[in-house]
């Protein structure tokens, strides 16, 4: 059964870093594309960033470029979303989720159940 | 940005009956756009890519059309666990967007 489970959330302070993990199981991980996309508490989803099978092409929205990195480590089939300067906006459930197109921009055909983070003093 | 529009915000429907969901891009995406549900607490469900390439095990009742700037996804006869929010994506252009969603709920 294809599985992804993220980790990594909670409560950090305005200008504070966080880092999220995904692990992925059930399929060959090294070979997609891999993103992460968010949902903000009432509001729709967003797409936030996505990376390549290996971590050589990245795109982010440009509402956190210069504050998030997006990385894998595909030996342990895992995704990482590291965060920084974190804003009250950026407060959201994050969904780890795989990327279903062979090209770097396409759909999500699998997400995890997300995790959430607040960012709040 | 290409700006995605869904309509209704909030479509109350009697299982059994009918639901037409509508998608507008701002401009083209051509045929670059997905359909997802979500519930809440659950991960969101891929249901359409391609705008009418179905997901797999998606039931039959379950149909979505449309190219260019206008996309459709129908729901034949709901049935109860098709109440949801249901959401399209465009992946034609940087940064893939999403419309706001579509509340499906019951009458």
């Amino acid at each position: 059964e294809l599985q992804l489970v993220e980790s990594g959330g909670g409560l950090v302070q305005p200008g504070g870093s966080l880092r999220l993990s995904c692990v992925g199981s059930g399929f060959t991980f090294s070979n997609y594309w891999m993103s992460w996309v968010r949902q903000a508490p009432g509001k729709g989803l967003e797409w936030v960033t996505n990376i390549n099978q290996h971590g050589s092409e990245k795109h982010y929205v440009d509402s956190v470029k210069g504050r998030f990195n997006i990385s894998r480590d595909n030996a342990k089939n895992s995704l990482y979303l590291q965060m920084y300067s974190l804003r009250a906006e950026d407060t959201a459930v994050y969904y780890c989720a795989r990327d279903g197109g062979v090209y770097s921009n396409s759909w999500n055909d699998y997400w995890g159940q997300g995790t959430l983070v607040t960012v709040s003093s | 940005e290409i700006v995605m529009t869904q309509s209704p915000a909030t479509l109350s429907v009697s299982p059994g009956e009918r639901a037409t969901l509508s998608c507008r891009a701002s401009q083209s995406v051509s045929s670059n756009l997905a359909w997802y549900q979500h519930k809440p607490g659950q991960a969101p469900r891929l249901l359409f890519y391609g705008a009418s390439t179905r997901a797999t095990a998606l039931p039959a009742r379950f149909s979505g059309s449309g190219s260019g700037t206008e996309f459709t996804l129908t729901i034949s006869s709901l049935q109860s666990e098709d109440f949801a929010v249901y959401y399209c994506q465009q992946y034609h252009n940087w940064p893939r967007t999403f419309g706001q969603g579509t509340k499906v709920e019951i009458k």
